[in-house]
């Protein structure tokens, strides 16, 4: 599964649009990306899923450039409860699915 | 609530004694997976089952780790003579996937509450 690299912390005000970037630059023909939101004491959550260009859901929008090497994840008016880490997973989530690949994620503090 | 469920919540044990943990996963999910995770670093995928078979084992579960899932539904994880390096906390996810169909789908796995492990 690809490796994907991703900033260690992001800060941000209540309100503010919120965009991480992750890079993907080995991802496969046949690979998805994907991100899971996790708060303290809790499992992943599920937040989007992509293959390419734009993808968006009421949470949250999803962009992916022509070369699917790099993506980005955007929160629009970020409150207080999205205070978590978000992490980015590239990996052949279709035909065969399988296990999921984390790194570390990116932990996003949202302040009044 | 229908989601994924997992028993006990919190388990202290001391070094060398056997632990169970169990997973209900979402009803009708095929899939069932376990990882594993420590403070500040992301999941590490451990075993996961498509039905009653154990398709994959990661290479990080010593012997002292087994997994079952006898009948398809919930699954146990059995750790035998803990570790202090066994405590960290026990995620299961479950997902539905699709075994004959023609078009490409995605294994969204929806992740339980998980255990706590703490081994003195």
């Amino acid at each position: 599964l690809a490796k994907t690299t991703q900033p260690v912390s992001m800060d941000s005000y209540e309100g503010q649009e919120v965009n991480i970037t992750c890079s993907h630059n080995n991802i496969a023909t046949n690979d998805y990306i994907t991100w899971y939101q996790q708060f303290p004491s809790q499992g992943p959550r599920f937040i989007i899923q992509g293959y390419k260009t734009k993808v968006t859901n009421e949470v949250a929008s999803l962009f992916i450039p022509a070369d699917r090497k790099s993506s980005t994840l955007s929160l629009p008016r970020v409150s207080l409860s999205d205070t978590a880490v978000y992490y980015c997973l590239v990996g052949d989530m279709g035909n065969q699915g399988g296990k999921l690949i984390f790194g570390q994620g990116t932990e996003l503090s949202v302040k009044p | 609530d229908t989601g994924v469920s997992q028993d006990p919540r919190h388990k202290i044990t001391k070094r060398g004694q056997n632990v169970t943990f169990r997973c209900d996963p979402i009803s009708e999910h095929n899939r069932l997976y376990w990882y594993r995770q420590t403070l500040g670093q992301g999941p590490e995928f451990l075993t996961y089952f498509q039905n009653e078979a154990q398709l994959e084992k990661s290479r990080l579960l010593s012997d002292r780790f087994s997994a079952e899932r006898p009948k398809g539904s919930f699954s146990t994880l059995e750790i035998q003579r803990t570790e202090q390096g066994d405590s960290a906390m026990y995620l299961c996810a479950s997902s539905s996937f699709p075994r004959d169909s023609l078009f490409s789908s995605t294994d969204t796995q929806y992740f339980g509450p998980g255990t706590r492990l703490t081994v003195l």
